[in-house]
């Protein structure tokens, strides 16, 4: 079974600059999680989607950062415009469904670096 | 205050050896509790789930006491492989609302 695939792996861009990260989750996983882990930190959740709808945004600093999740599946993360804070790695999860005994399946992440 | 605290460390400990990892929540909300390793530059992986009546799993032992809000993982006969960062995470009733503790480092050593 394939696991959680993100693009791009790796990533350095200068402040003010945008970028965008893709991720495609386990298939038939209803649930996708986006989460910011800054070095020496544990994951941290962004947003959370349940098939096209978000479920829980509380913790994405809006004014910079959109997700979405066209037909329930794929998803895509933006930042812009790109901030010194912001680098760290975004890992990208996926669950069968919203529950709280479903296991999280994580991608390899993308490690973005803002200088 | 964090919402799901745990100790850094790192625990250094030798081949064999017993060492257990403490995790506290403060959210009442908090449903479910599972504990995740993760590898030096590779993404968290569950390791168990946690339950009020105690989970074991080969040399893993995880307990919750909901009464004092703490976690607890136990690993005995510890291994070199067994050298990673364990994190501790708390969800919400109805599966939202994920928290990751910051880790616990734990090296073995030969």
């Amino acid at each position: 079974e394939a696991g959680v695939a993100q693009s791009p792996r790796y990533k350095i861009i200068e402040k003010r600059q945008s970028v965008a990260f893709w991720c495609n989750p386990i298939s038939g996983h209803a649930t996708l999680y986006w989460y910011q882990q800054i070095l020496g930190q544990g994951p941290k959740l962004l947003i959370q989607f349940q098939n096209n709808g978000v479920v829980d945004d509380s913790q994405l600093p809006k004014d910079r950062f959109s997700a979405e999740r066209l037909k329930g599946v794929d998803s895509t993360l933006k930042i812009q415009p790109a901030k010194l804070e912001d680098s760290a790695v975004y890992l990208c999860a996926s669950s069968y469904q919203t529950s709280s005994y479903n296991e999280q399946f994580f991608g390899p992440g993308t490690r973005l670096t803002v200088l | 205050r964090k919402e799901v605290e745990q100790d850094p460390g790192p625990f250094n400990v030798p081949e064999g050896a017993t060492v257990a990892f403490n995790c506290t929540y403060s959210n009442s909300a908090s449903q479910s509790f599972f504990w995740y390793r993760q590898d030096c530059r590779k993404e968290p992986k569950l390791l168990m789930s946690v339950y009020s009546s105690g989970n074991e799993d080969g040399r893993f032992t995880a307990q919750l006491n909901r009464a004092s809000q703490y976690i607890s993982l136990l690993i005995r006969d510890s291994k070199l492989s067994d050298s990673a960062t364990y994190l501790c995470v708390a969800v919400n009733t109805g599966g939202f609302k994920t928290i990751f503790g910051a880790g616990t480092r734990l090296f073995v050593k030969a």
